[in-house]
């Protein structure tokens, strides 16, 4: 159980347009899904926390405009990155925390994000 | 906020030896410890936890111990193989509130585990 997939797992796209990332929870429902950025032998730094049904919380330094997240139901969290430019390439990965108080984070498989 | 910080960055162990890799964290407020695995270009996977009420927890070769008064704790991992090489991560957080239990990571340590 507790499985966390990413859609699509990597995407190249040319400097100035958009590219959406999706997260679901394939067997749980999440009531808070994050989304993280991992460059190259780094760790993870959150980039924003997404509860259902309410606006996204960035964190300091992230880009609101620039990195749009919308936490449509339970399942689904979608991650969009306007405007991309070539320093955006990355790999963005989502987590999930289930229903019901629990605490511990599911991550998906990550989408690697390569932009030309 | 909270600072992880995790060492060695690199560990390198001879197949059937133990591994450790050791944390600490900043605010006295986190309660709740997960470690995760992440192979090569695959996001992290939770491999055990802890609560901050507990001391120690084991699963088969992986035991965690914490130390609350310190502020660190430790991954533990018993005869290692060659499977178990990957990059290790932990984190702390606090559960409950605003916070939604965000994680703060670790830099990450890269084991190695030669045949």
């Amino acid at each position: 159980g507790a499985v966390v997939s990413q859609h699509p797992s990597w995407v190249i796209c040319k400097s100035g347009t958009s590219v959406k990332i999706e997260c679901r929870s394939l067997d749980f429902q999440a009531t808070t899904m994050f989304w993280y950025r991992q460059f190259p032998k780094q760790s993870l730094m959150l980039m924003a926390t997404s509860n259902e049904g309410s606006k996204a919380t960035y964190e300091q330094g992230v880009e609101k405009d620039k990195f749009l997240i919308n936490h449509a139901s339970l399942t689904l969290s979608t991650l969009t990155v306007t405007s991309a430019h070539p320093e955006d390439s990355s790999f963005y990965i989502c987590s999930a925390t289930p229903w019901q108080g629990r605490y511990e984070q599911y991550f998906g498989p990550g989408t690697r994000l390569t932009v030309t | 906020g909270e600072n992880v910080e995790q060492h060695p960055s690199t560990l390198s162990v001879q197949e059937g030896d133990s591994a450790v890799i050791k944390c600490t964290y900043s605010d006295s407020a986190s309660n709740y410890f997960p470690w995760y695995k992440q192979e090569l270009g695959k996001g992290p996977q939770l491999i055990i936890d802890i609560r901050s009420n507990v001391g120690e927890k084991k699963d088969q070769r992986i035991a965690v111990t914490l130390n609350k008064t310190a502020k660190h704790f430790s991954l533990h991992i018993t005869e290692t193989q060659p499977e178990d090489s990957a990059v290790y991560f932990c984190a702390a957080s606090i559960t409950g509130g605003t916070s939604y239990g965000k994680l703060t990571f670790g830099q990450g340590t890269i084991l190695t585990v030669h045949p």
